[in-house]
């Protein structure tokens, strides 16, 4: 079984920088994974951030990219303000199935 | 403008088979790259993909689950059922339907719907 891990947590000053990975069990993450992420704040359904490893939604702040960083999927958060304070999941494409990341808390302090 | 509502029941008993319907708007399941999937997240837990109905009727299901999943479509009403079988405390969870495009492109998700297993 395919796992998709991803930091526990993170903290990130506000107008700070802070990267979010996103590595598979199997190997090296690539664009072929189709890499999304999500961001999801308490009491709330997810909310679409990226696709196809780092196409923005149109409702996506700039401040947010995605990339392929050392083998994994990997989201940016540049410029953090304290409404971007949540859960972020990614999200592969693997052998006809999608696999959600572990998700990581971020705090915006 | 995009939007999908998810209905069904909010308490179920062990062993009973729990059916979720999916309505939404917006868009047709008949348009080639639409797919509407169902996703479930227990509370406090991670997301979990369950399962996935394409355009062209193709479905997908999760690995662990398939043997208890079924995913429909009624594209006259726009509709698309979730039925899992056999259920068990372990599957309270809030359940989400979301579009995807061409298979590969999440956009939107509706609004969850929490599903509790108890006799």
């Amino acid at each position: 079984q395919t796992v998709v891990t991803q930091e526990p947590s993170l903290t990130v000053s506000p107008g700070g920088t802070v990267t979010l990975t996103c590595a598979s069990s199997t190997g090296a993450v690539t664009s072929g994974y189709n890499p999304n992420w999500f961001q999801q704040k308490p009491g709330q359904a997810p909310r679409a951030l990226i696709y196809n490893t780092n196409n923005r939604h149109s409702w996506t702040p700039a401040r947010f990219s995605g990339s392929l960083l050392g083998g994994k999927a990997a989201l940016t958060l540049s410029g953090a303000q304290p409404e971007d304070e949540a859960e972020y999941y990614c999200l592969v494409y693997y052998d006809a199935a999608y696999i959600f990341g572990t998700g990581t808390k971020v705090t915006v302090l | 403008q995009v939007t999908l509502r998810e209905s069904g029941p909010a308490l179920v008993s062990p062993t009973q088979t729990l059916t979720l319907t999916c309505t939404f708007s917006g868009f047709s399941l008949t348009t080639t790259g639409m797919c509407v999937n169902w996703i479930r997240q227990p509370p406090g837990k991670a997301l979990e993909w369950l399962a996935r109905i394409d355009w062209d009727d193709a479905k997908f299901y999760s690995t662990s689950l398939k043997t208890r999943l079924t995913i429909s479509r009624d594209t006259s009403k726009n509709q698309v059922v979730l039925n899992m079988t056999n259920m068990d405390p372990v599957d309270t969870a809030t359940y989400f339907c979301a579009r995807t495009n061409y298979r590969f492109y999440f956009d939107y998700w509706s609004q969850g719907a929490l599903v509790t297993v108890s006799s």
